[in-house]
């Protein structure tokens, strides 16, 4: 079966300096992985992406992630990050089986930007 | 371009009662799926509807039901609620791209 793991329940880092928040995944098949941020109350917002091609995939707001097949994580980053950038990250991959397309997300890791 | 709005902001209800949840898709999209997120957990999938059918469904019971209307909003239908279906029900909408496009949610409490 298709999983995401997310190690960290929470992430601490300075405004301005560059932040990480991890994934590593398990799939049949080639992978299809995506990140999602979530803002209080509010629903879930797309960040990036990545199904073929480059390993480093760039997204909104200034996100990238790098997608690592031979340890199959797939880690979100940012160079600098901002007082605004706190909020929870979802890790996700799609689940293909049956022939259609639902997305199994992580549990989350709470992102915590201090100025 | 209108995104993905759901109906009601928040919900209380009662055990043992019904509720139904409303979606309307982002403009061009054709696929509606429903998510529970449990308090502190990520989002589960529930079902997704494609042509007014349902195609595919997650490790829900039958209380949890839907549709699809011909302009491809939806709705969620729980029936005899519990106390542990308190969550946040978020729908998704997507048309032939693997990443879908999520609504803000409604916030059902049961007590």
């Amino acid at each position: 079966a298709q999983s995401v793991a997310q190690p960290e329940d929470q992430v601490n880092v300075a405004e301005g300096n560059p932040l990480t928040v991890k994934c590593t995944y398990s799939v049949s098949g080639n992978p299809y992985l995506f990140w999602y941020v979530q803002y209080p109350n509010r629903g879930l917002q797309f960040l990036l992406k990545y199904i073929t091609g480059d390993n480093l995939v760039k997204g909104s707001y200034g996100f990238e992630a790098e997608f690592n097949k031979s340890q199959t994580s797939f880690h979100l980053k940012k160079p600098s990050a901002l007082v605004s950038d706190s909020a929870l990250y979802f890790c996700a991959v799609r689940d293909s089986s049956g022939g259609y397309n639902k997305l199994i997300f992580g549990a989350g890791t709470r992102l915590a930007v201090h100025p | 371009d209108a995104g993905v709005t759901q109906s009601p902001t928040h919900l209380i209800k009662t055990r043992g009662q019904q509720v139904t949840l409303r979606c309307s898709p982002k403009s061009g999209h054709d696929t509606v799926s429903w998510y529970q997120q449990a308090l502190g957990q990520g989002p589960q999938f529930i079902f997704q509807y494609y042509e007014e059918e349902e195609r595919q469904r997650g490790n829900f019971p039958d209380r949890f039901s839907g549709h699809q209307f011909p302009n491809y909003s939806s709705e969620l239908n729980v029936n005899a609620l519990l106390l542990g279906d308190s969550a946040l029900y978020l729908c998704a909408s997507s048309r032939q791209v693997p990443e879908q496009y999520f609504g803000p949610g409604t916030r059902l409490t049961v007590t």
